[in-house]
């Protein structure tokens, strides 16, 4: 059972579109994470969110945290080929001593 | 730039082979973590290491032995391992203890890619 749900899982567009990567989950989180890993690189924080109902932005990147603190939403502006990129969230359960990371959603931006 | 290093980047080995990752952290953290990504797959823990104590084991078979001699350095030793083992092993590191809680921020070595054939 997966316990985080990132859709979608591949995603293709042109540079200058708009578009939303989302996490799921039917668990609560203390806090959510998302990372960028490019190529041959190991994961990099972009954000943390803690609140339910955060809203964080990241220049072009806006990061949402919703309400019940279960799922959270990632949408980037103008998208640029140098957002290209897998992007995971992860979770940080309640009272357990671990990160639980999304299957990713590989993000290809096209000039 | 990044504070944590993992040697090799690339490895082949046959299953009846010995080998061993090293990590290293230049970070001054607490806290180390092996994960294991594959295709297909989320990233799984694998062991976390909290002042050079071993405080996590995620159900990892035993041809994975983790070794941490200090809190600088964490290897992970291989032994016959399984075709299906090849993935990018991941290494990183946090301030804290190791306690996933709110605002803590793992910063990531940029992998060991494992062929185990």
């Amino acid at each position: 059972t997966q316990l985080l749900e990132q859709s979608p899982q591949f995603l293709s567009i042109q540079e200058g579109e708009n578009l939303t990567v989302y996490c799921n989950s039917s668990s609560v989180f203390s806090s959510l994470q998302w990372y960028r890993q490019e190529p041959g690189e190991g994961p990099v924080l972009l954000v943390t969110v803690v609140t339910g109902g955060e809203v964080k932005k990241l220049k072009r990147l806006t990061f949402q945290f919703g309400d019940a603190r279960k799922d959270s939403s990632l949408h980037i502006t103008a998208a640029q080929p140098g957002d290209t990129g897998l992007y995971l969230c992860a979770g940080a359960i309640q009272g357990a001593q671990k990160l639980v990371f999304g299957q990713g959603t590989r993000l290809t931006i096209n000039p | 730039e990044t504070g944590v290093t993992q040697t090799p980047r690339h490895l082949v080995m046959g299953m009846t082979n010995k080998k061993s990752l090293k990590c290293e952290q230049h970070l001054g953290h607490n806290a180390m973590y092996w994960y294991k990504q594959s295709a297909k797959k989320p990233l799984e823990l694998m062991f976390v290491y909290s002042l050079e104590e071993r405080v996590e084991n995620n159900s990892v078979p035993s041809r994975f032995s983790p070794e941490c001699p200090n809190s600088s350095h964490l290897f992970l030793h291989l032994h016959t391992l399984q075709p299906e083992d090849s993935a990018l092993y991941l290494c990183a590191s946090s301030r804290g203890t190791g306690l996933a809680g709110v605002g803590e921020t793992q910063y990531f070595g940029p992998g060991t890619r494992l062929l185990v054939l």
